[in-house]
């Protein structure tokens, strides 16, 4: 299974702030990468797929690059409701596996 | 809209065997997958399998190869999974969620989740 790691594992910012998480596959996987937001007590939200579309209805402040093993989510000002945690997914190969999440919290 | 909603919460005894389903509207079920998902607490997410809601296929994870089972029923448009013998580390939230359709397995549309809890 490809293996998938998150840094940081939590980051302390502003709103306003600029955030940027990592993500890093145990293989190339080309662009066959999604990152999704995590409420708690709530289910997943597709926020990117194939590492830099952005799904519909998400907001512009959301951003993602990278290729091979290395990618990146930006929220380029961050506001109130993005406070949450946010997860990485390899969707390259079966089985799909996912990061173990990053979580945004408020400085 | 696109609606996935899934069954209640359940508790079950170790050994036995629990089946979550989750009902889709707002689409046309048999043309995307679903898969399974999912969530110990304080744990990442976790993939169990996926239906092709189309032709009925199935892939399973290997860790729940023997264990899981995933069903659909086209005239419901609804996905069903059960998982047998069931141990305490199967506490958890389980998700179903839609297949985005491209040449990933992005997941576009989740169900609510379901708790199911395993405890003597």
């Amino acid at each position: 299974d490809i293996q998938m790691t998150q840094s940081p594992s939590s980051v302390s910012a502003s709103v306003g702030d600029r955030v940027t998480i990592t993500c890093r596959a145990s293989q190339g996987i080309s662009n066959w990468l999604a990152w999704y937001q995590q409420k708690p007590g709530k289910a997943p939200n597709l926020l990117i797929y194939d590492a830099s579309s952005l799904q519909s209805g998400v907001p512009s402040r959301f951003s993602g690059s990278g290729s091979g093993t290395d990618f990146t989510l930006t929220i380029s000002s961050l506001q109130p409701e993005d406070f949450a945690t946010y997860y990485c997914q390899q969707t390259d190969s079966f089985p799909p596996t996912f990061g173990g999440g990053t979580k945004v919290e408020i400085k | 809209q696109v609606q996935l909603v899934q069954s209640g919460a359940e508790v079950r005894k170790p050994g036995a065997s629990v089946k979550v389903s989750c009902k889709a509207s707002g689409y046309t079920f048999k043309n995307y997958a679903a898969h399974w998902l999912r969530q110990a607490p304080g744990q990442r997410l976790e993939w169990m399998g996926w239906i092709n809601a189309g032709n009925g296929n199935t892939k399973y994870s290997q860790k729940f190869q023997g264990r899981v089972t995933i069903t659909r029923d086209r005239s419901a448009s609804t996905a069903y999974m059960e998982l047998r013998s069931l141990r305490s580390e199967d506490t958890a939230v389980y998700y179903c969620a839609r297949d985005g359709g491209g040449s990933g397995s992005d997941l576009d549309y989740w169900g609510q989740g379901t708790l199911v809890a395993v405890s003597s």
